[in-house]
This record gives structure tokens, sequence and C-alpha cells, in this order.
């Protein structure tokens, strides 16, 4: 089993719907959670970071995490075109600051 | 200002070759780090330079690869004997201290035919 899940997709949904992107993972010693978004043939940008439960927002996206139940989701309101990527969960222990654990990512096309 | 920069953009190597992967990071970065990502995979963790030194490198495959900093800056990844398996796209990424935001450089896309 993987230390993070995440369903890759593809998920597609027409502009300006809201969209969910989710991930779980098995390791509670997780501290550190975060979203990267890939576009192709580029390498992942950070596009939010947070370490406590609860919700975190930063213009249309929206980050959760749910420790009980080892659960983040990210949303993103008013989806755009360019907002067609893959989206990469990612998570860091607390104790070991290097290594960042990714999903496997979803890829996310925005129909006009 | 610039970003990291990977050479080259691709490679094609034969099995049983050696290859090296440069990665350029962002100036004044002292913390490098280099992922591999397979297709359809999210990038997973190699090694961790913290200046000269490797602080991290547990998550290299075998003693086929191998990576140096020499003067803290410019990093190579080397691969020897290479196999089918390695075909990846090996991504750089740079922080300016260690548990800071990495950012990551566009890969190097090899493939061992």
């Amino acid at each position: 089993q993987k230390e993070v899940e995440q369903d890759p997709g593809p998920l597609s949904v027409p502009e300006g719907a809201i969209v969910s992107l989710n991930c779980t993972y098995s390791n509670s010693a997780f501290q550190y959670f975060m979203w990267y978004r890939q576009y192709s043939r580029k390498g992942p940008e950070l596009l939010m970071y947070t370490y406590s439960s609860g919700n975190k927002e930063d213009g249309r996206f929206t980050a959760q995490v749910d420790k009980s139940s080892k659960y983040i989701s990210l949303f993103i309101r008013d989806s755009q075109p360019s907002d067609s990527a893959t989206y990469l969960c990612a998570m860091r222990l607390y104790s070991s600051a290097s290594k960042i654990i990714f999903g496997s990512g979803t890829r996310l096309s925005i129909r006009p | 200002g610039a970003g990291v920069s990977q050479t080259p953009s691709n490679k094609v190597t034969e099995k049983g070759k050696y290859v090296e992967l440069r990665c350029d990071p962002i100036s004044g970065h002292t913390a490098l780090y280099w992922y591999r990502q397979s297709l359809g995979q999210g990038p997973e963790f190699l090694i961790y330079f913290q200046g000269t030194g490797a602080a991290d490198d547990s998550g290299l495959p075998n003693d086929r690869f191998f990576a140096v900093r020499p003067e803290g800056s410019v990093s190579t990844l080397k691969i020897q004997r290479t196999e089918r398996g390695d075909s990846a796209v090996y991504l750089c990424a740079s922080s300016l201290r260690q548990q800071e935001t990495q950012y990551f450089g566009p890969g190097t896309r090899l493939l061992v035919l």
C-alpha cells in the first residue's frame, strides 16, 4: 500500500465548475500538506501549503486537511481552462524536512 | 529571475551506457534535491544536498546511481550501466534553506533503449 493515495483521473469538468481533488494517506506522522500543479512537460509548482487541520483559502483555491481521517482536499472555484494540469498532493514529515512524498497526481481538464 | 535549469532536456541512451544529468539551482539556494518521476506517477525522492554534502541519499535505488555537488551549486546525477527501468523524468529542485519551498526544474527525460 502506498503512503499517499490519489485518484489518477482523468477528471473533466466544464469551465466555471467547482473542482474537488482528494488524497488519503496512511502515515499519521505526516505534518505538512501541500498541493502542487504540474503542466505538461514542466516541473511541479507549489500551489498551497498547510500544516494544520481545517481550511486554508488562497484566491480560487481552498486546501482542506482532516488529520483524524487522514484525508486532504483541494477545491478550485470558478475553474478556468488554464487550470487544466495534473495536481499532485504531497506530504512531509516534521522530522524529515528534506523528503516530500507525492501522490500519483490527478489529471484535470477544464472544458471551455 | 532564472529558475532551476536542467540539461539536457532529453536524453536517449542504450542499455548499459553511462549518463550524466545536470542541474543548475536558483542562485543562492543552499539545498538541492533530485527526484524521479515515472509515467503516470508522482515524483519520487532520490537525494538531498545541503551545501556540498549529501544529507539524505535514502531514495537512491541502488549503487548504480550517484550524485555530486562539489562546489555547493551545480549538481550532477550519474547513472551507471543504465537499464530500461531507469527511463523516467529526472527532476531537480532547490530551496533557499532546508524545509523551505522547493522550486522544481523542467526535468530531464531519460529514455533507455
